[in-house]
């Protein structure tokens, strides 16, 4: 069974603050992870993913993501937030490679202050 | 542009009405999903398609059903319509090696 915990479903930060988005996860198997972006009404974006190989992940707009298997988290950070960066960002986990059953988390409402 | 392409973007329905959600995907993925987001809840999964033919129920499947019957189009039908289906709907189509694809949405409130 797999699951996802997205802590904190609100996070406010001062334009050009650090960005620290938590995911924890749980996966009898080795776990692919995927960070999502959605901005105000459209669709879910891939902002980056994790599959094998090196942990550090990098995405679009700036954004990375460190896969520690120890810590079964899956944190997105961004060093400096942009206005632009406002939006929601979802966490999600799927198991056996390539497979189509994504769990996803409930989401975290990124506000960035002027 | 290659995408998922959902219709309409609002619908407001009266309690007990029918509809159909559109989806159409023109990538030729054989994978094809429904979601249905609501705040605090984030996404969940009320039918799913492997293929042209196939498909089958999610994590909340009740008063939805689903048809496929080319693998462009996946239709998504309120059968009677109630409150509680007041939500954003997504539809999906996924690729292996490339991941999900999502629609831009249609948000349905019913009155």
């Amino acid at each position: 069974a797999q699951s996802v915990t997205q802590l904190g479903s609100h996070v406010s930060v001062s334009e050009g603050a650090l960005v620290l988005l938590r995911c924890n996860y749980s996966s009898s198997v080795p776990p692919y992870l995927f960070w999502y972006v959605q901005y105000p009404n459209q669709g879910l974006q891939l902002l980056l993913k994790y599959t094998t190989g090196a942990t550090l992940v990098k995405g679009i707009n700036g954004f990375e993501a460190e896969f520690k298997k120890s810590e079964t988290s899956f944190h997105l950070t961004k060093p400096s937030a942009h206005m632009s960066d406002a939006a929601e960002y979802f966490c999600a986990v799927s198991g056996t490679s390539g497979t189509y059953k994504y769990i996803f988390g409930t989401g975290t409402r990124l506000k960035v202050l002027a | 542009n290659a995408g998922v392409t959902q219709t309409p973007k609002f619908q407001v329905l009266k309690t007990g009405q029918s509809m159909t959600l559109q989806c159409a995907q023109d990538m030729n993925h054989e994978y094809m999903s429904w979601y249905r987001q609501d705040p605090g809840m984030g996404l969940r999964l009320i039918h799913y398609s492997v293929g042209a033919g196939i498909t089958d129920q999610g994590e909340v499947p009740n008063g939805y059903n689903v048809s496929r019957s080319t693998t462009e189009d996946f239709p998504l039908r309120l059968l009677s319509a109630a409150p509680s289906q007041t939500s954003v709907y997504f539809c999906a189509s996924f690729l292996y090696g490339l991941g999900y694809t999502f629609g831009s949405g249609t948000r349905l409130t019913v009155v």
